[in-house]
């Protein structure tokens, strides 16, 4: 059972355009929801996080934007640059105590044409 | 301040053999989280230990073991390795809060 729905797969867009990934969960018990970028032979790397009190979180050119209601969030990357070409996880965890396991979407492959 | 330090970088293993995996979380993390990457997949929840204790456990089969030291560094085991044990085993630490930090992954090839 997938919890995390991530879309599209892959992405093509040229420099200087805006990027958006697009995440739906099922678990309303989900509570913190962050975006992973990985780039080929790397761990992920913590980009952004979100929780679900706040419908919009900005940091540079990263922004989160999180439906509760429609158990859906998104990441937008502005002004994307070649050097975003990489894959973004969506992730989501469960609330309560100190288990912090992460659910991880499928993936996407964001390609940055220069 | 160093990041998740993971060792070995890879590893070539046979089919039946067992595989001891090791991390060292970033200095003041109490943390570690495994988790299993297959290629073109996300990562996969293997065990979270806070504190020396397991705090959860994934669906993985009894074959995998995991502890935690008093330097809070950690070790995943895998015994009787299969084929479709290959993947990247990535380690994750945490301060107290849910924002996980990954390690770079150890690349574990079962042949």
């Amino acid at each position: 059972q997938q919890q995390v729905k991530q879309s599209p797969q892959s992405l093509i867009v040229q420099k200087g355009g805006i990027s958006i990934i697009n995440c739906a969960y099922e678990n309303t018990a989900f509570d913190y929801f962050p975006w992973y970028q990985q780039f080929p032979g790397k761990g992920p790397a913590l980009l952004i996080a979100i929780r679900p009190d706040v419908s919009e979180k900005k940091e540079g050119r990263f922004t989160i934007s999180f439906n509760k209601s429609a158990k859906q969030f998104s990441l937008h990357i502005m002004d994307s640059q070649p050097g975003d070409s990489a894959t973004y996880f969506c992730a989501a965890k469960n609330s309560g105590g100190s288990n912090y396991k992460l659910t991880f979407g499928k993936g996407t492959l964001l390609t940055v044409n220069p | 301040d160093a990041g998740v330090t993971q060792s070995p970088t890879h590893l070539i293993k046979t089919r039946g053999q067992h595989v001891t995996l090791r991390c060292s979380p970033i200095s003041g993390h109490k943390s570690v989280s495994w988790y299993q990457q297959v290629l073109g997949q996300g990562p996969q929840f293997i065990f979270q230990y806070y504190e020396k204790e397991e705090r959860g456990r994934g669906n993985f089969p009894d074959r995998f073991s995991a502890r935690q030291f008093p330097n809070y560094s950690s070790e995943l085991n895998v015994n009787a390795l299969l084929l479709g044990d290959s993947a990247l085993y990535l380690c994750a630490s945490s301060r107290a809060g849910p924002e996980q930090y990954f390690g770079p992954g150890t690349r574990l090839t079962v042949t």
